[in-house]
């Protein structure tokens, strides 16, 4: 079974671009979260969506969106980059409905905003 | 919301000594508490969870313990193992886990 596939594992932007990030789940899984991943904050909920909805969304700013296909694929978009936006981005699928449950992540997506 | 919160940041340890990093959180209503094993260049990994109903979990040299009136849990990892060496991150929630900032383990050979 294939595992949780992120691209582009690394890209380099400067202050004020936008950028796309993609993440395709294992299949079978619905539900798609999104967490930032820094030295100094750990892991930060950004968000999650489940069947092409949002079900829940973290503390982040409007700047950062996502969306989920009806494949599951789902991509988030930060746009007017900050210099504090550089971290990993990384996407975790899950085959629960409920919610609590194990989650498989993906290598990540290092983003460094210059 | 939840708040977790884990100790040591750091952890050295040598081959073949325990480990045990400790964890608290603050929602009560929290049932749910993972822990994930992220080595360099991957992705977090479950490797134990426990769930409110249940005191203490084992799977081979990892043991996962939780005090629900105290509101903490923690990891134990015995006969450590260069291979260990890695962060480790404590989670809790009722449904979108709230991770804690992370534990860095050093076994040293």
């Amino acid at each position: 079974k294939a595992g949780v596939t992120q691209t582009p594992r690394y890209l380099i932007k400067t202050r004020g671009q936008q950028v796309t990030l993609s993440c395709s789940p294992i299949s079978g899984h619905r539900s798609v979260s999104w967490y930032q991943q820094t030295p100094g904050q750990g892991l930060q909920f950004l968000f999650e969506y489940f069947s092409e909805t949002q079900r829940n969304k973290g503390n982040f700013p409007g700047r950062f969106s996502g969306r989920q296909f009806s494949n599951s694929r789902s991509e988030m978009n930060v746009s007017t980059l900050e210099l504090g936006d550089s971290a990993l981005y990384l996407c975790a699928s899950s085959g629960s409905i409920a919610g609590t449950g194990e989650l498989f992540f993906g290598e990540g997506s290092r983003l460094t905003v210059l | 919301g939840e708040n977790v919160e884990q100790h040591p940041s750091t952890l050295s340890v040598q081959e073949g000594d325990s480990a045990v990093i400790k964890c608290t959180y603050s929602d009560s209503a929290s049932n749910y508490f993972p822990w994930y094993k992220q080595e360099l260049g991957k992705g977090p990994q479950l490797i134990i969870d426990i769930r409110s109903n249940v005191g203490e979990k084992k799977d081979q040299r990892i043991a996962v313990t939780l005090n629900k009136t105290a509101k903490h849990f923690s990891l134990h990892i015995t006969e450590t193992q260069p291979e260990d060496s890695a962060v480790y991150f404590c989670a809790g929630g009722s449904y979108i886990p709230t991770f804690g900032r992370g534990t860095s383990l050093i076994v040293h050979p």
